[in-house]
C-alpha cells in the first residue's frame, strides 16, 4: 500500500518565518505534488514535480517554492510566512504517465501562521 | 468560471435512502474523471475512477455525461457511514488535475 508521510500535522509559526513542509513517499513515483485546501475553495495546486529536480509551478506558487532533491521527497517552502498561507497543505504523489492513476495523499499539515 | 463545480450541499438523507448529485467540468478535452472521499480533518482518497460508460462499486454509481460535461454519483441505500464530503476531480491531457470544492453528504440515523 502507497504511503505518503507529511512530517507535522499540525504547525504554527509566525509571520515571517520561513517554513519547511516535508514530504516523503515510499511507492517510487515520479511525480508528486502539493495542494492546499481552503473551504469553499476546494484543492488548489501550487506546485508539482515529475521528476528529481524538476518543478512545474502550478496555480498558486506565489509566496511558495519547493525542492525536489531525491525521488521520495518533496519539500514546499514558504520563504517568509503571511497570514494568507493559514490554511491546509496536502502533500501527493502518483506514478508517471498521463492516464488515469490516482492520486495518493498524506494526511495534512494544519498550518497556521499568526 | 471555475474549472470544476460542485452543489456544496449538504445534502442531508436518512439511513437507506438515495442520494445522488453532479459535478459539471469546463473543459471539454478532460480526459479522466474521478470520485474522490474525504472525511473531516483527513486526506481525500480514492473512491472510484468514472468511465465512459458508466461504471459500479457496490452501493455507488458514477456516470460520465461528456456532452453536457458533467460526472454524476449515486449512493444507494445510505450508510452512516457514508457520511462524508465527495469530492469530484478532473484530468485534462496534462499532469493537472482539476478538483471541485467537495459535496457534503449527511447521513442520519
Amino acid at each position: 500500500d502507497v504511503k505518503v508521510t507529511q512530517s507535522s500535522r499540525y504547525l504554527v509559526k509566525r509571520t515571517g518565518e520561513k517554513v519547511f513542509l516535508e514530504c516523503v513517499q515510499d511507492m517510487d513515483h515520479e511525480n508528486m505534488f502539493w495542494y492546499r485546501q481552503d473551504p469553499g475553495l476546494g484543492l488548489r495546486l501550487i506546485y508539482f514535480s515529475y521528476d528529481v529536480k524538476m518543478k512545474e509551478k502550478g496555480d498558486i506558487p506565489e509566496g511558495y517554492s519547493v525542492s525536489r532533491e531525491k525521488k521520495e521527497r518533496f519539500s514546499l517552502i514558504l520563504e517568509s510566512a503571511s497570514t494568507n498561507q493559514t490554511s491546509m497543505y496536502l502533500c501527493a504523489s502518483k506514478p508517471s504517465g498521463t492516464g488515469g492513476s490516482p492520486l495518493h495523499f498524506g494526511n495534512g499539515t494544519r498550518l497556521t501562521v499568526t | 468560471r471555475k474549472e470544476v463545480e460542485q452543489d456544496p450541499g449538504p445534502f442531508n438523507v436518512p439511513e437507506g435512502a438515495t442520494v445522488a448529485f453532479n459535478c459539471t467540468y469546463s473543459n471539454s478535452a478532460s480526459q479522466s474523471f474521478f470520485w474522490y472521499r474525504q472525511d473531516c480533518r483527513k486526506e481525500p482518497k480514492l473512491l472510484m475512477s468514472v468511465y465512459s460508460s458508466g461504471n459500479e462499486d457496490g452501493r455507488f454509481t458514477a456516470q460520465l455525461n461528456r456532452a453536457s460535461q458533467y460526472i454524476s454519483l449515486l449512493i444507494r441505500d445510505s450508510k452512516l457511514s457514508d457520511s462524508a464530503t465527495y469530492l469530484c476531480v478532473v484530468k485534462g491531457n496534462d499532469y493537472k488535475l482539476s478538483f471541485g470544492a467537495g459535496t457534503t453528504v449527511t447521513v442520519r440515523a
